[in-house]
């Protein structure tokens, strides 16, 4: 089956460094890449989409100048948080989908802790 | 805009025992799908079931079933049967599939933590 591969699984960093986080669809190609903030106990939070080859769209209230989504390629996106605070600290999770048809496959999540 | 709701923040159920999780929706678009995933501890997001709005009979899945009552825009997610091994955080999510359904975005509802006692 379908395979997203997010890394890293977990990450701290003091506060003001940037952090990237990688997902990267291992079989397939993913025409479109979603990213998702999800708080302890809390829903899933669509922060942006992002398509191959084209600028990211941000939902509203997320920073894009402090979230900076990048997709090189149909197999990989990138999610960079920049200039990190404490109140960054959270579960980012990616998913990706080929057409609608395959459905969504997400990534196994990221672990931010900013101190 | 689109928009899910799911009213229990927790559900306890005895193994072996069938529990329905609550789901109403709301959208302007007349095409839409809607999911339901499952999220243990770990955090990896697990697929359980899909449901389209133009769907006739509703979806089963397995132990899973989705009592889908368009009219009332409602998904509920019927589990049966429960094991120890369902204890885990349950979404509903919704994707619009028509007019409003180029982005392919799917947006989740606020989760219920199900418990399964021995």
């Amino acid at each position: 089956g379908a395979v997203v591969s997010q890394h890293p699984s977990w990450v701290i960093c003091k506060s003001g460094t940037s952090v990237k986080i990688e997902c990267r669809s291992l079989d397939f190609q993913a025409t479109t890449m979603f990213w998702y903030r999800q708080f302890p106990k809390q829903s899933l939070m669509l922060m942006a989409t992002s398509n191959e080859g084209s600028k990211a769209t941000y939902e509203q209230g997320v920073e894009k100048d402090k979230f900076l989504i990048n997709h090189a390629s149909l197999t990989l996106s990138t999610l960079t948080v920049t200039s990190a605070h404490p109140e960054d600290s959270s579960f980012y999770i990616c998913s990706a989908i080929r057409n609608r048809e395959d459905g969504y496959t997400f990534g196994s999540g990221t672990r931010l802790t900013v101190v | 805009a689109q928009k899910i709701t799911q009213t229990q923040p927790g559900m306890f159920v005895q193994e072996k025992e069938a529990v329905t999780l609550d789901c109403t929706y709301d959208t302007s678009d007349p095409s839409y799908g809607l999911f339901w995933y499952k999220q243990p501890s770990s955090g990896e997001m697990i697929f359980l079931i899909y449901q389209g709005s133009y769907d006739q009979q509703n979806a089963t899945e397995g132990r899973y079933s989705l009592n889908f009552q368009k009219a009332r825009k409602s998904a509920n997610l019927v589990i049966s049967a429960s094991q120890l091994g369902d204890s885990a955080m349950y979404f509903c999510a919704m994707r619009e599939e028509g007019y409003g359904g180029a982005t392919n975005k799917l947006i989740f509802g606020t989760g219920t933590l199900l418990a399964v006692q021995p």
